[in-house]
């Protein structure tokens, strides 16, 4: 079945620092691909997606490209700010089925002043 | 635009009670989704509402947990009765169409069996 992998955390960085969190995946066909964050006290929200393999997905400063060679979505950001301090999620949609999209074990992120 | 709202944030319960989970959707979304995290793992699929009709149940764990969607409106997450392993945040979540649809979660219901 389909199943996302995502690195173990917390990722503790300082401000202005580079940010990567990976995400590799298995699934049938061609799944698209999700970043959802979860600030504090908040509900998850899309942070940026790519729906075929190349694309790359952005927003607020944070990126990531679809390598279906080496199935991989992994997030990147160049300068980290406290306030991306979240938990990332990593998750895919299969192309064929059911349009239950399939969720990893999340990225715990802290930025420090 | 209201979000999707969920009751209550926090559940602190003894094992053998009942619990229930409340999930208001965004107006006019007719798909639910219900999952949950236990600490540190993975976001799991619990089931799948198309307004009233349960449209995907396959990720319920056990029948002690039952959900409704009485009318299409809000949804309930029934808990009953409460064991340890129970223990988690819940999510839900709404879309307008489904299918390839971004959905929009709640906060979640952190729930504590004791």
């Amino acid at each position: 079945g389909d199943s996302v992998t995502q690195m173990e955390g917390p990722v503790t960085l300082s401000e202005e620092a580079f940010l990567t969190i990976n995400c590799t995946y298995t699934a049938t066909g061609y799944p698209s691909l999700f970043w959802y964050v979860q600030y504090p006290g908040e509900g998850l929200q899309l942070l940026l997606k790519a729906t075929k393999a190349d694309d790359k997905g952005s927003n607020k400063g944070f990126e990531a490209t679809y390598r279906k060679e080496t199935t991989s979505f992994h997030l990147e950001k160049g300068s980290v700010q406290v306030s991306d301090s979240a938990v990332y999620f990593c998750a895919l949609l299969s192309s064929g089925g059911s349009y239950i999209p399939t969720f990893g074990r999340g990225t715990s992120l802290i930025v420090h002043p | 635009e209201a979000g999707v709202t969920q009751f209550p944030s926090h559940s602190v319960i003894e094992k053998g009670q009942t619990v229930t989970l409340r999930c208001d959707p965004i107006s006019g979304h007719d798909n639910l989704y219900w999952y949950r995290r236990v600490m540190g793992k993975e976001i799991k699929f619990l089931l799948h509402f198309v307004k009233e009709s349960k449209q995907d149940e396959s990720g319920m764990p056990n029948n002690r947990f039952l959900a409704e969607r009485t009318g299409g409106t809000y949804s309930t997450l029934k808990v009953q009765p409460a064991e340890l392993e129970d223990s988690g945040v819940y999510f839900c979540a709404s879309s307008q169409n489904g299918g390839a649809n971004v959905l929009t979660f709640g906060a979640g219901s952190r729930l504590t069996v004791l």
